[in-house]
């Protein structure tokens, strides 16, 4: 079955400090892992995906099959980093059986204090 | 550019009555994804259409059905509200399914959510 965890439901931190929000997943398949964001009464927001291997913001996140996890890091947050972060998995869409729904997280609230 | 755009943005209902919510996907975007976000949780996956055809169930009640109609539109139709039922329900759209690996690499399989519709169950 497949399984997004967020272990942390809250990581308060100081402008300035390094951030990592961490994120395991289980599916036997080839998963795509994409980080989404949630500023205060906004919509979600796509962050990042693995696939593109891409910094946004300054985040970045590695895929490591090995541990199954896809961690969310950031070397200086900031405090419009603050925001509600959602790990999500998608299986690969090339087949007529994915239907390239998203399977969150529990999300993780980030708080960057002045 | 365009986005989903879902309505109403908020929703007030008494138990036992119906709701109708509805979704306009991203133009082009003929695959529309149903959630549904309770107070502190994250977002759970109702129901999905592509095509105008169902393409995959969640967890979605017996009470609720949806339809996606031919101009890509969706409606999330919600009848014998319950108190439980108070939530966010969010839209989603993405392009087409059923996608090679240059199409998912390109960022073709991306889903792009919608503001919401906040109903709340008296």
């Amino acid at each position: 079955a497949q399984r997004v965890t967020q272990p942390e439901k809250l990581l308060s931190v100081f402008k300035g400090a390094p951030v990592e929000l961490k994120c395991n997943y289980s599916y036997s398949g080839s998963p795509e892992l994409f980080w989404y964001v949630q500023y205060s009464r906004q919509r979600l927001q796509l962050l990042l995906r693995h696939i593109s291997r891409e910094s946004i913001k300054g985040f970045t996140a590695d895929l490591n099959k090995g541990e199954t996890s896809f961690h969310l890091k950031k070397p200086f947050a900031q405090e419009e980093d603050s925001a509600m972060y959602y790990c999500a998995l998608s299986a690969m869409r090339h087949g007529s059986s994915n239907t390239g729904k998203l399977i969150f997280g529990q999300g993780t609230t980030l708080q960057v204090k002045p | 550019a365009a986005g989903v755009i879902q309505s109403p943005r908020h929703l007030i209902k008494e138990k036992r009555e119906t709701a109708t919510l509805k979704c306009y996907p991203i133009p082009r975007h003929d695959t529309v994804y149903w959630y549904q976000q309770g107070p502190g949780q994250d977002p759970q996956f109702l129901i999905s259409f592509y095509e105008k055809m169902q393409s995959d169930k969640g967890s979605i009640p017996d009470r609720f059905s949806a339809q996606q109609f031919s101009d890509y539109h969706s409606e999330l139709n919600m009848s014998s509200l319950e108190l439980g039922d108070s939530a966010l329900y969010f839209c989603a759209s993405s392009p087409r399914t059923g996608l090679g690996i240059y199409e998912i690499s390109s960022g073709a399989n991306v889903l792009t959510f919608g503001a919401g519709s906040r109903l709340t169950v008296l």
